[in-house]
This record gives structure tokens, sequence and C-alpha cells, in this order.
């Protein structure tokens, strides 16, 4: 089974600069999917961006973009000209969709992101 | 309208007691999953079903237990073997297949007096 680890439980950022927020995971699968969810204050989860293993290019999303390090088992999550509304939860997800049992996603433990007027 | 229903949303339960949390969605998807949340440990995956009246473990099934007789309905129950059942819960569905989203329902908070 993959295991996501996000290190920062809380990150901070000025209105309009860019902040960038880190994931690790570990599957051993060749192919996967990553994900970042945005859980705020209403507590509705919200899908940000993913990215499909196999594709070597970075996913885009207007303010929102992916470093993916396939070797690295890494994938960031750069918000470019942070705005009040992006203040929430942010969750990494990793998905082994060709485990026997079935697809199966796991989530890592959030970052905590505050923007700052 | 399309979406995933959760209720209810508030549930409070005495401690030796069971209780089942429900979760419904239109969307036909196939899968489904219910999640625990608590501060600081992020979402940890309780179980999960690709197919009606079949079901996984996820990594803390431990005092739960779940149903899969209909497609649109996935509900939880809760029962007095979790210790520390205190908690938000959260289902989600998705589409079977490669790289499709989840859709959330809006959360339970159960708390045990």
């Amino acid at each position: 089974a993959q295991t996501v680890t996000q290190s920062q439980p809380e990150m901070s950022v000025q209105e309009a600069e860019t902040v960038t927020l880190s994931c690790t995971y570990d599957t051993s699968e060749s192919d996967y999917y990553l994900f970042w969810y945005k859980q705020p204050p209403s507590r509705q989860m919200i899908l940000v961006i993913r990215q499909e293993a196999y594709k070597q290019q970075n996913a885009t999303e207007n303010r929102f973009s992916v470093n993916f390090q396939k070797a690295a088992k890494s994938f960031s999550l750069k918000i470019s000209d942070s705005q009040l509304g992006d203040a929430a939860m942010y969750f990494c997800a990793c998905d082994d969709p060709y485990e026997t049992s079935g697809s199966r996603l796991t989530f890592g433990e959030g970052t905590q992101l505050t923007v700052n007027p | 309208d399309g979406g995933i229903t959760q209720s209810p949303k508030y549930l409070f339960r005495k401690e030796g007691q069971n209780v089942t949390l429900s979760c419904e969605q239109n969307l036909n998807h196939d899968a489904m999953y219910w999640y625990r949340q608590d501060p600081g440990q992020g979402l940890r995956l309780i179980y999960y079903s690709q197919i009606v009246n079949d079901f996984q473990k996820g990594d803390i099934a431990e005092g739960y237990s779940v149903s899969r007789e209909k497609k649109e309905s996935f509900p939880l129950t809760v029962t007095s073997a979790q210790k520390n059942p205190t908690a938000f819960y959260l289902c989600a569905s998705r589409r079977r297949g490669l790289n499709t989203e989840a859709f959330f329902g809006q959360g339970t908070r159960l708390t045990v007096v």
C-alpha cells in the first residue's frame, strides 16, 4: 500500500505572493495518480489539481501548478498570486488503481495554509 | 442536482452504543470510501468499496463496519468496539477507472458523550 507524507503542518503566505507546499509519497507501482485537494473552513473537499505519473509534464490549473519529481517521489504544489480565498487545509493524495483489491485513495496529514492580507 | 449526501451533520452517541452514519450518492459512481479526520492526522481510510456487495478494509477498520447493498448507499456503523470514535467522518465517491476525481460529502461530526 502507498503512503503519503506532508511534512509541513502549517504554512503562511502574503497575499499576491507564491507559496509551495511539499508532499512525498511511497508506492511500489510504476504507474499511479497524484492529487491535491483543498479543504476550506466549510470542510468541503475540493479537487485542486491532479497528475498522472507516466506524464512527465507538470500539471497546471490557473494559479496552481505542481512540481512532480518521480524519482524522488515528490509532488509539491505551487500557488502563485495567493488570494485570501486560498486559505485552507491542503491534502496531497496518491491513488494506486492497480491494487488487487481495487483503487484506494491515500491522503497525507495535510498542510494548513494561512494567507495574510 | 447530483451529489453525495452525508447525514446527520452532527451526531452524539453514548459510550457503549453503536451508531450508523449515512452516505448516499446519486452520481452513479461505483467506488465509495469512508475516511476519518482527526487534527494532525489527515484523512485515514476506514473502508472502501468498488462494487455492490463487496468492500475492503482500509488502514483503521477496527471498530467499524460497512455494507454496500445498493450502489447509491454506503453506510458506516461505528461500534462500541471503537475506543475513540469522536472524530469528523467523510464519505467520498468516484467513478471507477483511472485518475478520476473523488467527490466528498460535507461530513458528519461524531461526538461520544
